[in-house]
Parts: structure tokens; sequence; C-alpha cells
């Protein structure tokens, strides 16, 4: 069964980096497929930021791109996500999921979760 | 980037039939997906693709689409179903570039 976990944490100061760490476990990264992030403010909808292939490759959020990096550490089967230069908007529910292609486009697996508020 | 436009809320009563619906460009070209989520949980995928549902998920989840709407119908709702829906879906302005729908409240009566 694959498990994602999500970790890092929970305040950030505005201006700062946001970084979290996906784990996964239950299947290799290096063996394909994509994985993403998203992110839910508290009482809104689903937000997709950006996905990570194993081999790399990156794909981006528009209205996020200039500010998200997303890398992938497969010896550690893990990916990451680092937002910079945060505010209260990015205050949110963030989640770590493996994404499907194909003629649909779906997270099959996601992470419980976790909240990071933006906050001095 | 593309948009998939759903209600806001819908209800329907016990053991009905309720459909909730998803639009926008990206449709002709990609299926929808569906997810669940109920507060405090992550989402749940409940249909992918033309209309298949992953290990877990009840029959009476289905999914449909036509043009530019994809449809998620629940056939005989249970109390259990009332939740948040999101429809999500390729955004054709970008490789391999995702959206979401902005979710539909769904309640049971």
């Amino acid at each position: 069964q694959v498990q994602l976990q999500e970790s890092g944490p929970g305040l950030v100061k505005p201006s700062e980096t946001l970084s979290l760490t996906c784990a996964v476990s239950g299947y290799s990264i290096s063996s394909g497929y994509y994985w993403g992030w998203i992110r839910q403010p508290p009482g809104k909808g689903l937000e997709w930021i950006g996905s990570i292939y194993h081999s790399g490759s990156t794909y981006y959020n528009p209205s996020l791109k200039s500010r998200v990096t997303i890398s992938v550490d497969t010896s550690k089967n893990q990916f990451s996500l680092k937002l910079s230069s945060v505010t209260a908007a990015d205050t949110a529910v963030y989640y770590c999921a493996r994404l499907v292609v194909g003629t649909a486009y779906y997270f099959d697996y996601w992470g419980q979760g976790t909240l990071v508020t933006v906050s001095s | 980037s593309s948009e998939l436009t759903q209600d806001p809320a819908v209800s329907v009563a016990l053991g009905q039939t309720v459909r909730i619906t998803c639009q926008g460009d990206s449709l002709r070209s990609y299926y929808a997906s569906w997810y669940q989520q109920k507060p405090g949980q992550a989402p749940v995928l409940v249909i992918y693709g033309k209309n298949n549902r992953p290990s877990g998920i009840p029959d009476r989840f289905s999914g449909s689409s036509s043009g530019n709407t994809a449809s998620l119908t629940i056939t005989g709702a249970q109390a259990e179903d009332e939740a948040d829906y999101y429809c999500n879906s390729r955004d054709s302005s970008g490789n391999h570039h995702v959206v979401f729908g902005g979710g539909t409240k769904l309640t049971v009566l």
C-alpha cells in the first residue's frame, strides 16, 4: 500500500521560505509516476502547487511559479517543496500526493496533510 | 490557465440520486476525476478516467462526461456521502499542469 507523509515546520514567518518534505513508502519513486503538492487554505478549495517526475522534471502552477521549487531525492524516496517569500495568504493545509497522468490526470494516494501557518 | 466550475452547494434527500457537475474547456480533451473530502480529512479519490472507481469506493458513485461537462452521480445517497466534492483535470494551457474545481458541498437531507 502506497503511503505518503508530509513533514516540516507548522509555523513560518512572513517573507521567509516554507519547506516541506513528503516521505513515500510502499512504492519506489524512481519506478515512475509523477508526484505533486496541493494546498487548501482554511475553509477554501484545493489548489495545485506543482508536480515532479521521478527524473526531476518539474511543472508549476503559473500563479506560484516564481516562488516554488519542487525537488526529488530518490535515494531517500522523498520529494520536497519550497515556497519563498510567504505571506499570510500562504497559510493552508499542504498535501502531497501521487499523480497519475494519461487521458485523465488524478491523484490516487494522498498524505494526511500538514497545516502551515504564516505568522510573525 | 483553464478553469473548472462547480456549483458551490447541492442537496439531496436520503436515498435519492444526485448529480454534481463540473464544467471546463479542458474536459473536452481530458476526463475529470472526482474527490470526496470530509471535514478534517484528506481528499479521497472516488472516480477517475471515463468511469472508474478505486477499490473500496461503493458502486453508487459513477462518473460521466459530455462536451465540456463532467458529472459525478450518487445513486441512492447515504448520510455518509455528505461531504465536499472536487473535480480535477489536466489544465489544457500547460504540459502536465493540473486544475481543480472550486468544490461542491453536498448536503444529505
